[in-house]
C-alpha cells in the first residue's frame, strides 16, 4: 500500500515569511497528525484530526500555526509568520483510527528559517 | 504532565553484541508502547510495540520489556549489524484515548563493524 505523502520535502524561508505543508494520509485512515521534530529530540503533536475534525490541538502555537484537513483526507499546515525556532522536520502520519492504533509517518518536510 | 525519559542519548557497541535502550514513562494510565527507528534524514518507522497486558514481545533479534508496575520499558538488540545504527525513539500513549504519543528523546545507536 502507498504509504504517508508529504510536500515539499525541503523549504529555505526567512523570518516573518509564511509557509504551508501538504499532507496526504495512507487511504483509509481516519487520523492524521502533525508532528514537529527539532533536531536531536522526539517528535512532538501539534495536532491531531480525527477525519477533518480537531481532536487535540494543545501544543499547536495558535497565534502563528494553523491547520486543516477540510475534507476528511489530506491537510495542511501553515506557519505564519515564522521563527527562527521553527527551524525543524515536521511529520505527518496517519492511523487507522485514533487510540492505540500504529502510526505510519511520511518522510517530513525540512523547514530553515534564516 | 505526560512524560517519557530516554537513556542512554548516545550508543556505542561492536558489532555482534547486544544494545540496550531504557525508557520510563509517567502516565500509570499508559497502555501502549512502541518503539520507532529512525535512519538519518528518513523517517520514523515502526520496529516493534507493546502493550500493557504483555510482559514481554520478541521479533527475531529484537524484543521488548515491560514492567508496569515501575513503569518502565527497555528495547533489547541482539547480535547487533552495521545496519542497526540509527535513532531510536520509545513511545507512549498519553492516558487519554485519542492517541496522543509521548516520545522519548530518542538514543542514537552506532554499531561498530
Amino acid at each position: 500500500e502507498a504509504g504517508v505523502a508529504q510536500s515539499p520535502r525541503y523549504k529555505i524561508i526567512e523570518k516573518r515569511q509564511s509557509v504551508a505543508f501538504w499532507c496526504n494520509p495512507i487511504s483509509g485512515h481516519a487520523t492524521l497528525y502533525w508532528y514537529q521534530q527539532i533536531l536531536g529530540q522526539g517528535p512532538k503533536l501539534l495536532i491531531q484530526f480525527q477525519n477533518n475534525g480537531v481532536v487535540d490541538d494543545s501544543q499547536l502555537p495558535k497565534d502563528r500555526f494553523s491547520a486543516e484537513r477540510l475534507k476528511g483526507v489530506d491537510s495542511t499546515l501553515k506557519i505564519q509568520p515564522a521563527k527562527l525556532e521553527d527551524s525543524a522536520v515536521y511529520l505527518c502520519a496517519s492511523s487507522f483510527d485514533s487510540g492505540r492504533e500504529t502510526q505510519y509517518f511520511g518522510p517530513g518536510t525540512r523547514l530553515l528559517v534564516l | 504532565g505526560e512524560n517519557v525519559e530516554q537513556h542512554p542519548s548516545t550508543l556505542s557497541v561492536q558489532e555482534g553484541d547486544s544494545a540496550v535502550i531504557k525508557c520510563t514513562y509517567s502516565d500509570s494510565a499508559s497502555n501502549y508502547f512502541p518503539w520507532y527507528k529512525q535512519e538519518l534524514g528518513k523517517r520514523p518507522q515502526l520496529i516493534i510495540d507493546i502493550r500493557s497486558n504483555v510482559g514481554e514481545k520478541k521479533d527475531q533479534r529484537i524484543a521488548v520489556t515491560l514492567n508496569k508496575t515501575a513503569k518502565h520499558f527497555s528495547l533489547h538488540i541482539t547480535e547487533t549489524q552495521p545496519e542497526d545504527s540509527a535513532v531510536y525513539f520509545c513511545a507512549a500513549y498519553g492516558s487519554s484515548n485519542t492517541g496522543k504519543l509521548i516520545f522519548g528523546q530518542g538514543t542514537t545507536l552506532q554499531v561498530k563493524p
